[in-house]
């Protein structure tokens, strides 16, 4: 089945640490993957998306993706977290049809 | 930039309404969807459509209908409104193909 799974529902980590949120698709999943961002009361925002042009993508606000197909892995990082970035994550894949597979979703805690 | 605008942010209605949730996106896409949100449930598809006068039920279409008569409209009605349809409406639209969804910035519905 086309999946894509999120580990971890809250993350937390200090300002100024490295930010890592982890995605993994199963293999079915074509390889046409994004990474979302919402804040709280609003819609989602896209950070990044992997077109098969290189395996790390850098995106918004510091944020980069490595896909790893090895690992069916697409982890979404940021070297230095800052307070701004407490927000919800979402992983997604784009399937054949158009439609998009959503993760559950990474809840992002920045501690000062 | 693409523009997804959803005619309100906030919206009380009593049980047994007919409520409608209107998107109009300015980007010319094909693609309209319509997600709700939950907590613990990430996003669900409830309806989706290619193209004018077209419709496509999503993952969750019971209690919802769509119309779509114009490419940058695409409407979400509850015919008669539940409780259990109290939650966030979100409305994205995209190209064709691999291509990432824009969303709306949601509107959270109160079914009394």
């Amino acid at each position: 089945a086309q999946s894509v799974t999120q580990l971890g529902s809250h993350v937390s980590v200090s300002e100024g640490a490295l930010v890592l949120l982890r995605c993994n698709y199963s293999s079915s999943v074509p390889p046409y993957l994004f990474w979302y961002v919402q804040y709280p009361n609003q819609g989602l925002q896209l950070l990044l998306k992997y077109t098969s042009a290189a395996t790390l993508v850098k995106g918004i606000n510091g944020f980069e993706a490595e896909f790893k197909k090895s690992e069916t892995s697409f982890h979404l990082t940021k070297p230095s977290a800052h307070m701004s970035d407490a927000a919800e994550y979402f992983c997604a894949a784009a399937l054949t049809d158009d439609k998009i597979i959503f993760g559950k979703g990474t809840r992002l805690h920045i501690l000062p | 930039d693409v523009k997804v605008t959803q005619s309100s942010r906030y919206l009380v209605k009593r049980t047994g309404e007919k409520v409608f949730l209107e998107c109009v996106q300015d980007m010319d896409h094909e693609n309209m969807f319509w997600y709700r949100q939950d907590p613990g449930l990430g996003l669900r598809l409830i309806y989706f459509s290619y193209d004018v006068k077209m419709k496509e039920k999503g993952d969750i279409p019971e209690g919802y209908s769509v119309s779509r008569e114009k490419k940058e409209r695409f409407s979400l009605i509850l015919e008669s409104a539940s409780t259990n349809q109290t939650s966030m409406y979100l409305c994205a639209s995209s190209l064709p193909g691999d291509q990432p969804q824009h969303f709306g910035d949601g509107t959270r519905l109160s079914i009394l």
